[in-house]
This record gives C-alpha cells, sequence and structure tokens, in this order.
C-alpha cells in the first residue's frame, strides 16, 4: 500500500523567508508524485508533479520540488514566500503498479501562513 | 470551461439520520472520485468510477455509505445513517480519459461539508 507523511502540520513565515515543506512516501514501484495546494475559500489545486526525468521539477507561483528518490522525498520549495502563498498544502503519491495506478494518496496537509 | 460542481455546500443533521451530496464533474471527464476530508487530516479516496462502473471502492463503508453515477456523468454519494464521526468535507474530483498517471491531474470541487449533531 501506499502512503504519504507530512512532517510539518504548521508552518508560519514572514514574507521574503525561504520555504522548505516536507513529503516522504512509502511505495514499492514506480511512483508518480504531486504537490496539492487549497488557499483559503478556493477548492484544491495542482502546484506541481513529478512523472519522470528532471527530478527537479518546477510548479505554478515559483514553487519547485525535488524528488530524492534514495530517501523516498519530495519536499517543496519556494526561495522567498509571499502572504498570498497562505494556503493548506498537500503531498500526494500515485503508484504506477496494478492497484495503485489511478488512485491518488494524500499526506495530512501542511498548514502555511504567511505573516506581513 | 466549467469546473467541478458539488452541492450542498453545507449541511447539518442528527445522528441516524440521512443525507446525499450531489457531484457533477468537468464535461467529458470520465473518472469520477468522491473523497472524505476530516480535519486535520488529507483527503482519503472513498470511492472512484470509471463512467458508470466503480474502480475502487475499497475504503468506503458499506454498510451506511453508497455512491451511484448511473449515466456516467454527474453522481450521488449518501450516508444513512450518519454517524458523528462522517463529519468531514467531502470532495468530488473528475480527471480526464486517460489514466491518472498519465495526466497527473485531479480538478476538484469546492467539497460539501458535513456536520454530524
Amino acid at each position: 500500500a501506499q502512503s504519504v507523511s507530512q512532517h510539518n502540520h504548521h508552518v508560519i513565515l514572514s514574507e521574503a523567508a525561504s520555504l522548505e515543506l516536507g513529503c516522504n512516501y512509502s511505495y514499492g514501484g514506480t511512483v508518480n508524485l504531486f504537490w496539492y495546494v487549497q488557499y483559503p475559500g478556493q477548492h484544491l489545486q495542482l502546484l506541481l508533479k513529478y512523472f519522470s526525468g528532471d527530478p527537479l521539477v518546477k510548479g505554478i507561483k515559483g514553487f519547485e520540488a525535488e524528488f530524492i528518490k534514495s530517501k523516498f522525498s519530495f519536499n517543496l520549495r519556494k526561495p522567498s514566500v509571499q502572504w498570498s502563498d497562505t494556503a493548506e498544502y498537500f503531498c500526494a503519491v500515485n503508484g504506477s503498479l496494478t492497484g495503485g495506478g489511478n488512485k491518488l494518496t494524500f499526506g495530512t496537509g501542511t498548514q502555511l501562513k504567511v505573516e506581513l | 470551461e466549467a469546473g467541478v460542481a458539488q452541492s450542498p455546500r453545507y449541511k447539518i443533521i442528527e445522528k441516524r439520520q440521512s443525507v446525499a451530496f450531489w457531484c457533477n464533474p468537468i464535461s467529458g471527464h470520465a473518472t469520477l472520485y468522491w473523497y472524505q476530508q476530516i480535519l486535520g487530516q488529507g483527503p482519503k479516496l472513498l470511492i472512484q468510477f470509471q463512467n458508470n462502473g466503480v474502480v475502487d471502492d475499497s475504503q468506503l463503508p458499506k454498510d451506511r455509505f453508497s455512491a451511484e453515477r448511473l449515466k456516467g456523468v454527474d453522481s450521488t454519494l449518501k450516508i444513512q445513517p450518519a454517524k458523528l464521526e462522517d463529519s468531514a468535507v467531502y470532495l468530488c474530483a473528475s480527471s480526464g480519459g486517460q489514466a491518472l498517471r498519465n495526466t497527473g491531474e485531479l480538478f476538484f470541487g469546492e467539497g460539501s461539508r458535513l456536520t454530524v449533531l
């Protein structure tokens, strides 16, 4: 079975600070990895995804994530956060083996608050 | 392009009552998902449809939860009878005709927030 761990449940940063949110997954085969974001009062939306190739992927709004296979990690980063980045961030995994191919498993989420 | 539509947005019921949620996916999306998101947790898949067939309902509490997608378009999720622990946001999502592992993106609705008293 696939699972996802997000270590930070609540993060508070000042504007312009750098951000790194941890995500580790557990799955025995090839995985696809995602970060979704939910802004206050809005629906979940895709931030970025990794399928194959360059392990450093870039998403919307200056976010990026690095897939480190040896560490089973897919941490989300942003060099300089803005107040508008205040949201809840979810890491998710989709295993490519039979039974996991179309199932997206989410982590528990990290609530980010950016203060002015 | 219209997104995933869900209703009602909010529902308050007493335990042992029943409730139904409706979802209309993005036009042309063959795959429809219902997720349950309890406060402080990530979304958990309840059921996945491909057109009008069930692909995965392994985490659906079938003694009280049911879902259908009769014409392969919109879907209804029902809870009967509701328990206190069913208080959650019920999210509907859809994805395009290709396998999720090829497209990678689920499109979510705004959710239906259920409070069971």
